[in-house]
């Protein structure tokens, strides 16, 4: 069965980048799409974007300007890059397999 | 961008049936909107429990399913038990993007 651990840095002053870093273990990268999906604290979810594993990216039309999803089939895994965050950033990141499969989630703080 | 729209909130009384359904701002939902459905408790990650509008994921009960009704997507809990309480979220793909619903929370009461 596929699993996902993710991680990265929990807090962040604005402006800085948000990197967080998801490997896929029990399966390969082909043939699934790999999703960075977020949520606020009682808020609802919003998906970021995804990749194949090809590289192939598609990204949220609101937050496209600030996201990069890249792949590293080499190692297995995926990962997220967002640019210039701010406190409406703060929320629970998820990274997700085919929507099917997802990881425990970190929590990212945007606080000067 | 697309919106999608679910019910705020629904309640229902245990062994009930309750239907909670998800549009699109483009129009009629279809087949090829793939809407998924997921659960989520509070302090838990979001549970898939329905892909491609009615295919159940192995774990989902048989008292949850999906379908297209109406235009909309929908998610039906029959026979409704206490621990089906929790936010229920579709996904649409639309435009090229996938779009979350704002959710729906059930109370069984």
């Amino acid at each position: 069965q596929v699993q996902l651990q993710q991680w990265g840095a929990g807090l962040l002053r604005p402006s800085e980048t948000l990197s967080l870093t998801c490997i896929v273990s029990g399966g390969s990268l082909s043939d699934s799409y790999w999703s960075w999906i977020r949520q606020p604290s009682g808020k609802g979810l919003e998906w970021l974007g995804d990749i194949n594993h090809s590289g192939n990216a598609n990204y949220n039309p609101s937050l496209k300007s600030r996201v990069t999803i890249s792949v590293d089939t080499s190692k297995n895994q995926f990962s997220l890059k967002l640019n210039f965050v701010t406190a409406a950033d703060t929320a629970v990141y998820y990274c997700v397999r085919n929507f099917g499969e997802w990881g425990q989630g970190t929590l990212v703080t945007v606080s000067s | 961008q697309t919106v999608v729209t679910q019910e705020p909130s629904l309640t229902v009384s245990p062994g009930g049936t309750v239907t909670l359904t998800c549009a699109s701002s483009t129009g009629p939902v279809t087949s090829n909107y793939y809407a998924h459905w997921f659960q989520q408790k509070p302090g838990q990650a979001p549970r898939p429990l329905i892909h491609s509008t009615s295919n159940k994921q192995s774990w989902t009960p048989a008292r949850f399913s999906g379908s297209l009704l109406g235009g909309k997507a929908a998610l039906t809990l029959s026979g409704v038990q206490p621990e089906d309480e929790a936010d229920y979220y579709c996904l649409l793909f639309s435009g090229g993007a996938w779009v979350f619903g704002g959710g729906t929370r059930v109370t069984v009461l």
